[in-house]
């Protein structure tokens, strides 16, 4: 079952600009995850937020957590074409269960 | 280490055929997750185990699937018989479950085509 829902599913930007995603989920939580998943490749680590934390900084990323409204965002500051990719968020409820994933937004940066 | 190891990359395989899908996760890692990726479904848990046993197999969708891990460092994913429907990216992750606050490393998935 999905836990994670991204918003959009689909995003297309300039290079430069800034790409805000989505992801909202139903159960309670002991972290959030997102993922950045290349074309024809397998998903690869991004950023971990803990249930105790609003936001969290990684390079051009930032990860904010509301869990009063169960939901994340992703931003990616000055986007580049090498960005271009699915994001993806997973929720770990208990630190002893499997990531559930949502389906994803795609994101195009367009040079 | 090198990565979760998936084998093959791409199978192509006739409708009623047995496939067999190949996972080493990375060494130390206690727990191992198959995953299968489409359009329609996005990235859906089959099974997973821990210390190498089966824990929940309820996302696996029919008998005509099962999965084994014989040691700590193999997995297979075996359907038979295969159908069009099977028709998938199938990915093999691992991690340290039960350490907070862990991720999750993918292999680069065995696209799956039965014709």
């Amino acid at each position: 079952s999905q836990q994670g829902e991204e918003d959009p599913q689909a995003l297309s930007i300039q290079e430069g600009e800034n790409a805000t995603m989505n992801c909202s989920y139903k159960t309670s939580i002991n972290n959030l995850q997102w993922y950045r998943q290349n074309s024809g490749r397998g998903l690869v680590h991004l950023i971990l937020i803990r249930s105790n934390e609003r936001e969290k900084h990684s390079g051009r990323l930032r990860v904010t957590l509301d869990t009063s409204k169960k939901s994340s965002s992703l931003l990616i500051t000055a986007s580049r074409a090498a960005d271009t990719a699915s994001y993806f968020c997973a929720t770990d409820e208990s630190g002893n269960t499997p990531l559930v994933f949502g389906k994803g937004t795609r994101l195009s940066v367009i040079a | 280490d090198a990565g979760v190891i998936q084998s093959p990359r791409h199978e192509v395989t006739e409708m009623g055929q047995e496939v067999t899908l190949r996972c080493k996760p990375i060494s130390g890692h206690n727990s191992l997750f198959w995953y299968r990726q489409t359009m329609m479904r996005g990235l859906e848990l089959l099974i997973y185990f821990n210390n190498n046993v089966p824990i929940d197999d309820s996302g696996m969708p029919e008998d005509r699937f099962s999965a084994k891990m014989p040691n700590a460092s193999f997995s297979t994913l075996k359907i038979q018989p295969s159908e069009p429907r099977d028709s998938a990216v199938y990915f093999c992750a691992s991690s340290s479950l039960g350490q907070l606050n862990t991720e999750a490393f993918f292999g680069q998935g065995t696209r799956l085509t039965v014709v």
